[in-house]
Parts: C-alpha cells; sequence; structure tokens
C-alpha cells in the first residue's frame, strides 16, 4: 500500500520567511496530493492540492510542487504570518479517493 | 460553513460502553465516506473506507468487529466503537469526497473525542 513520508516533523522559522515542508510516496498510482493544515483539536483544513498532471500549483502566499518521477512533492510558504502556525500534512490519494497521510509537520512561526 | 457534519463533538463514557459516531453530508451526496483515527500529536490513520449499500473496507490491522461501519443512505456514515476500552479513547474524525470520481478533494467534519474511563 501507500507510505507517505513527510518532513520535517517540526519547522520554527521567524515572520516574513519562507517555509518548506516535503513529502515523498510510495504508490506510482498516486495521482491525487492535497496539503491540509490542522490548529489543535480543529479538523483538517484543505489549503491546497496538486494533481499528477501539473508540477506546480501557486495560490497567493502558498505554492505546491510535484516531481512525479521522484515521488516526491513540496509545500512552499512564503512571507510566513503567525497565523501560518499550524500542523501541515501532507497526503497521497490514488483511484478510490482513499488518501494516506504524512506524519505533520508542526510549524511555528516566530513573530 | 461545514459540509461535512459529525456528532458527537466529545463522548466520555466507562470502559464496555458501545460507542456511535454520526458523519453526515451537508448538501451533497457521498457514495463513499472514510474514517480515520488520530492519536495525541500523531497523524490521521485511515481506519476504513465507508460504502453506501456494501461492505466497508477496513485497513490492515483494524478490527471490523470491533468498528461496526455502516452506510446507511448516501449522506450518513456511522462508527460504532464496540465494547469500548481506554485503548480506543482516540479522535475519530470521518471524511467526504466533494465530488464524483477520482482525485477528489476531502472535506472532513469536526470529529469526535472519544475518552474511554
Amino acid at each position: 500500500g501507500e507510505n507517505v513520508e513527510q518532513h520535517p516533523s517540526t519547522l520554527s522559522v521567524q515572520e516574513g520567511d519562507s517555509a518548506v515542508i516535503k513529502c515523498t510516496y510510495s504508490d506510482s498510482a498516486s495521482n491525487y496530493f492535497p496539503w491540509y493544515k490542522q490548529e489543535l483539536g480543529k479538523r483538517p483544513q484543505l489549503i491546497i492540492d496538486i494533481r499528477s498532471n501539473v508540477g506546480e500549483k501557486k495560490d497567493q502566499r502558498i505554492a505546491v510542487t510535484l516531481n512525479k518521477t521522484a515521488k516526491h512533492f513540496s509545500l512552499h510558504i512564503t512571507e510566513t504570518q503567525p497565523e501560518d502556525s499550524a500542523v501541515y500534512f501532507c497526503a497521497a490519494s490514488g483511484e478510490n479517493n482513499d488518501m494516506r497521510f504524512g506524519a505533520g509537520t508542526r510549524l511555528t512561526v516566530k513573530p | 460553513g461545514a459540509v461535512v457534519s459529525q456528532h458527537p463533538s466529545w463522548v466520555i463514557c466507562k470502559s464496555g460502553t458501545s460507542v456511535k459516531i454520526e458523519c453526515r453530508s451537508l448538501d451533497f451526496q457521498a457514495t463513499t465516506m472514510f474514517w480515520y483515527r488520530q492519536f495525541p500529536k500523531q497523524s490521521l490513520m485511515l481506519m476504513a473506507t465507508s460504502n453506501e449499500g456494501s461492505k466497508a473496507t477496513y485497513e490492515q490491522g483494524v478490527e471490523k468487529d470491533k468498528f461496526l461501519i455502516n452506510h446507511a443512505s448516501l449522506t450518513l456514515s456511522t462508527l460504532t466503537v464496540t465494547s469500548a476500552h481506554p485503548e480506543d479513547s482516540s479522535f475519530y474524525i470521518c471524511s467526504a469526497p466533494m465530488g464524483q470520481g477520482r482525485n477528489q478533494p476531502q472535506h472532513f467534519g469536526d470529529g469526535t473525542r472519544l475518552s474511554i474511563l
């Protein structure tokens, strides 16, 4: 089955700096890669996603890149703000929409 | 607003009790829903895929007799934790794909925090 690895587990940046989180997956059949932001005790919120026919996608300060050959994808957050502090999860999904999540990255943006 | 409604949000009960959690899709139909479990400071682990009109598909290591799933209609899936014990205490969360077909974004319920005494 699919195995998703995520790094780093914790990330601390200064406000205004960029943050990068990386994930790898094992199943070449996976073709949908969402990123979720989860605040303590709350449900995950979809922040951006990318499909396998696209290499890069951007939405304001957030961007995601996908390298299907190498089976890795990354989340980039620019101009970070304290409200970006949360746990971020990458995920990989196949044809059945069953998602497998990475272990999560706890991002702290220091003002 | 929420597109997936999950109830209850918090349950505290004695060991040996069975607990039912409901997951409803609001304003859309979901032939498939997913159930996840999340321990503190850990990731979401897929437990099972709930299929409307047929049996659920369980992930390896998840006991189907322990975690009963029923997908009775196109908008409702239920997870029943039978004879719950303290080790079953966790955050349970459901999701449903917003559209039909492959590669659909998932929308999550608010989760249920289950505490077994």
